[in-house]
């Protein structure tokens, strides 16, 4: 239950976007459709932004996206703006337990 | 309004025990599997335990395999951690968080966390 791999930080400015990585294994990023992306600002609890690797719940804008490619998923921020700045957490199902991310902090410039 | 608060946090020495509940209201709670995530002070989430929505069959990351158990009372609409054996590094924020249907796997609704501190 190793924690899947997330850059530390992620830059942009307002109406740029940003991609963030998250590398696991196939035992679980790889191996199940169930990748799932968390939006936590300091002090808070984390929000659902993205589930099934690409799915995106209601109130969550179109802005967030979610993708994967084997081993890796990602979520891309696109037109940042300044309420976006936060860390982020990906989430995979591994079977029978659940193993998240090291996390990303994303500042806007 | 769907919302969960948790309960039941607090210092405790190690070696000890505590049990954190998790009140539920806004939704069938029968209906959903549900878990605990906690997060140490400035580190990231890390999955703890989960229970499916009849309450009998539980899973529990390998760190607190043996030490913590999860149960649900369905009549009560509230889930509960059991910390035993309580060590420095449980030291943490525990969230409880709702599954998202039985179909996907997300945690679309959190509480607002309890905090538990293990120290001597």
């Amino acid at each position: 239950q190793s924690a899947l791999t997330q850059p530390r930080s992620v830059s942009a400015s307002p109406g740029q976007s940003v991609t963030i990585s998250c590398t696991g294994t196939s035992s679980d990023v790889g191996g199940y459709k169930y990748v799932s992306w968390y939006q936590q600002h300091p002090g808070k609890a984390p929000k659902l932004m993205i589930y099934d690797v690409n799915k995106r719940p209601s109130g969550v804008p179109d802005r967030f996206s979610g993708s994967k490619s084997g081993n890796t998923a990602s979520l891309t921020i696109s037109g940042l703006q300044a309420e976006d700045e936060a860390d982020y957490y990906c989430n995979s199902y591994a079977g029978t337990s659940y193993v998240f991310g090291t996390g990303t902090r994303v500042t806007v410039l | 309004e769907v919302q969960l608060l948790e309960s039941g946090g607090g210092l405790i020495q190690p070696g000890g025990s505590l049990r954190l509940s998790c009140a539920a209201s806004g939704f069938t709670f029968s209906g959903f599997a549900m878990y605990w995530v906690r997060q140490a002070p400035g580190e990231g989430l890390e999955w703890v335990s989960g229970i499916n929505d009849r309450g009998d069959d539980a899973y529990y990351a390998d760190s607190v395999k043996g030490r913590f158990t999860i149960s649900r009372d369905n009549s009560k609409s509230t889930l509960y951690l059991q910390m035993n054996s309580l060590r420095a590094e449980d030291t943490a924020v525990y969230y409880c968080a709702k599954r998202i249907n039985s179909v996907n796997r997300a945690f679309d609704i959190w509480g607002q966390g309890t905090m538990v501190t293990v120290s001597s």
